[in-house]
């Protein structure tokens, strides 16, 4: 079965500092890996996506994301946190097998402080 | 990027009533949207897979007869959640992709329903 881990249900950092925001993935065959923010009482909005390519994806909002293949793992990255990236953010894998659905991680939320 | 709109985005009604919550995609078709559930700090739970044209395809544990999905046009998916009762009380989310697995899916704003 596919699926994702974030292992961190908050990350803090100070603003102005590097973030970085884990996930592992468990899938067979080739993954297709998501990154998505959520803020309070709002829909998801998407950050960035790896399907094949470049190890390093980068997206919106600054962010970037390293896949990396032998330790299963597509962090999220940011060189310099701001306040306003704080949100809950989740990763995701597409399930290729059934009916191409998302499946989320539990989600990490992000707090930068001033 | 293509928009997904979902309406209502805050509800609440009495007990026993129903509620309807709509999703749509504005600039792209999608044969298959998704309903997802999320409860306070917790990650979203699909509920089930909206198929254009034919019967949904419902999580395990969830209840087709309460939470009724009907997905009539390419643009459109409704849930309605019937005989509503507090414990139904949640956050719920749309989602929908353009037809193609190298896409991301694009989510709708979220209804808050509260049942009292």
């Amino acid at each position: 079965a596919q699926s994702v881990a974030q292992p961190e249900d908050q990350v803090n950092v100070a603003e102005g500092n590097p973030l970085t925001v884990k996930c592992t993935y468990s899938v067979s065959g080739n993954p297709y890996l998501f990154w998505y923010v959520q803020y309070p009482n709002r829909g998801l909005q998407f950050l960035l996506k790896y399907i094949t390519g470049d190890n390093l994806v980068k997206g919106s909002y600054g962010f970037e994301a390293e896949f990396n293949k032998s330790q299963t793992s597509f962090h999220l990255k940011k060189p310099s946190a701001l306040v306003s990236d704080s949100a809950l953010y989740f990763c995701a894998v597409r399930d290729l097998y059934n009916t191409d659905k998302l499946i989320f991680g539990t989600g990490t939320r992000l707090q930068v402080f001033p | 990027g293509a928009v997904v709109s979902q309406h209502p985005s805050r509800v609440i009604c009495k007990s026993g009533t129903s509620v309807k919550i709509e999703c749509r995609s504005l600039d792209f078709q999608a044969t298959t949207m998704f309903w997802y559930r999320q409860f306070p700090k917790q990650s979203l739970m699909l509920m089930a897979t909206s198929n254009e044209g034919s019967k949904a395809t419902y999580e395990q544990g969830v209840e087709k007869d309460k939470f009724l999905i009907n997905h009539a046009s390419l643009t459109l998916s409704t849930l309605t959640v019937t005989s509503a009762h507090p414990e139904d009380s949640s956050f719920y989310i749309c989602s929908a992709s353009p037809v193609s697995s190298n896409t991301e899916a694009f989510f709708g704003q979220g209804t808050r329903l509260t049942v009292v």
